[in-house]
């Protein structure tokens, strides 16, 4: 069965630095893609970015980035320049191309942004 | 645009009580999903539909029901609401275009006493 794992349940940086959010994943398949989103506290789901696995650039959203390592099943997702406002709760989620019915979320990290 | 509009927004269920939690979607998305969230956790999911008339099972089904009787609309049923269906329960939709993202209501949080 396809996996999604984030081995990060909770984070805390401040504000201004960069962090780095982890997301491993486990298929057969050789064809999908992988998103990140972005749960604040107002709970309303936000995609941050998305990466094509067939791709080898790494996606990029301005401070948003991504650190695809295909071979290893690896996606973290790279904050820069945190904000407050980027306090949330973030999952990385798995489609696959063959069964694109299905989304695999992870089990979430949830970030603070110190002021 | 409305996008996933979800109502109630917040619920109070007695033991034993049943209610549906409405989704609506005017994107024209194929695919909708229902999943419920509880506090400090993922997402897990409690069916989905690939389209009007299809439904199908996901990881967490038991207690619930869906219809798909249409592309806009995705209800959720509760039947016997239990404790355990204590949670915030969201909608999504997608175009089913495998790089497409999902769009998600706003969320229910739903307490059953």
């Amino acid at each position: 069965a396809q996996t999604v794992t984030q081995s990060q349940p909770e984070m805390s940086v401040q504000e201004a630095e960069t962090v780095t959010l982890s997301c491993t994943y486990d298929t057969s398949e050789n064809n999908y893609y992988l998103f990140w989103y972005k749960q604040p506290p107002s709970r309303q789901m936000i995609l941050v970015i998305r990466q094509e696995a067939y791709k080898q650039q790494n996606a990029t959203e301005n401070r948003f980035s991504v650190n695809f390592q295909k071979a290893a099943k690896s996606f973290s997702l790279k904050i820069s320049d945190s904000q407050l406002g980027d306090t949330a709760m973030y999952f990385c989620a798995f489609v696959d191309m063959n069964r694109d019915d299905k989304i695999i979320f992870g089990k979430g990290t949830r970030l603070h942004i110190l002021p | 645009n409305a996008g996933v509009t979800q109502t109630p927004k917040f619920r109070i269920l007695k033991i034993g009580q049943s209610m549906t939690l409405q989704c609506t979607q005017d994107m024209n998305h194929n695919y909708m999903y229902w999943y419920r969230q509880d506090p400090g956790m993922g997402l897990k999911l409690i069916y989905y539909s690939v389209g009007a008339g299809i439904t199908d099972k996901g990881e967490v089904p038991n207690g619930y029901n869906v219809s798909r009787s249409t592309t806009e609309d995705f209800p959720l049923r509760l039947e016997l609401a239990a404790p355990s269906q204590t949670s915030v329960y969201f909608c999504a939709s997608r175009t089913g275009a495998v790089n497409t993202e999902a769009f998600f209501g706003q969320g229910t949080r739903l307490t059953v006493v």
